[in-house]
């Protein structure tokens, strides 16, 4: 098994450009969760889907935040435009679909807006 | 929205020392689950508790769920350098993380 693969590992970008960020779950896994780690912050849940249904997305900062999960086998995280209070470590998580099954996080992408 | 307050923020151990982190949450939750994140690293599942009064071990980690499965907390013997990290609690079906305790050791 090759674990919830998050792409790309680091993202450099300049306030007002696009980013997109992206993760792969782990095959079978129903659950999709993306948070978002800061020093100031720690780890913040953004937004997760169960069944590539988004159940709740009241983590999401503002309207500059989108997620998509279009298939069971990716998700997107996207970030329009990006501003440098947005520069963070994203995780993306996955699940099976029992409430008391365990996350497995991907190693993360480390987000730097300048 | 159901809370989960971690402390301390930080502890600095002295390496063969023991320490306890503690969790409490402003609602009672249904499980418990801790993970530990290495510096640069991603969070790794450790545990799972659910019943309530709930105690469980791992080597020099102990685990409990308190009688009102409101509050939780994670007891380390002897801590080694291995250690190292940031130790979080996590509760509710949509795992609401708390800050987490970072734990550094001095040798």
């Amino acid at each position: 098994d090759a674990g919830v693969i998050q792409s790309p590992r680091h993202e450099v970008t300049e306030m007002g450009q696009e980013v997109t960020l992206r993760c792969k779950p782990i095959s079978g896994h129903n659950s999709l969760f993306w948070y978002r780690q800061t020093m100031m912050r720690g780890l913040e849940l953004l937004i997760y889907f169960n069944n590539n249904v988004p159940i709740d997305d009241s983590g999401m900062p503002e309207d500059r935040f989108s997620a998509k999960m279009p298939n069971a086998s990716f998700s997107t995280l996207k970030i329009q435009p990006s501003e440098p209070r947005d520069s963070a470590v994203y995780f993306c998580a996955s699940r099976p679909d029992t409430d008391n099954s365990p996350l497995h996080f991907g190693n993360g992408t480390r987000l730097t807006v300048t | 929205g159901q809370q989960v307050m971690q402390i301390p923020q930080y502890q600095h151990v002295q390496e063969g020392e023991d320490f306890t982190t503690y969790c409490n949450s402003s609602t009672t939750l249904s499980n418990i689950q801790w993970y530990k994140q290495r510096p640069g690293g991603h969070p790794v599942f450790l545990i799972q508790l659910v019943k309530s009064g709930e105690v469980k071990k791992q080597k020099r980690l102990t685990f409990q769920f308190g009688e009102a499965k409101k509050n939780s907390s994670l007891h380390i013997t002897a801590t080694q350098t291995t250690d190292v990290g940031t130790y979080f609690c996590a509760g509710d079906y949509k795992l609401s993380f708390g800050a987490g305790t970072t734990v550094t050791v001095r040798a």
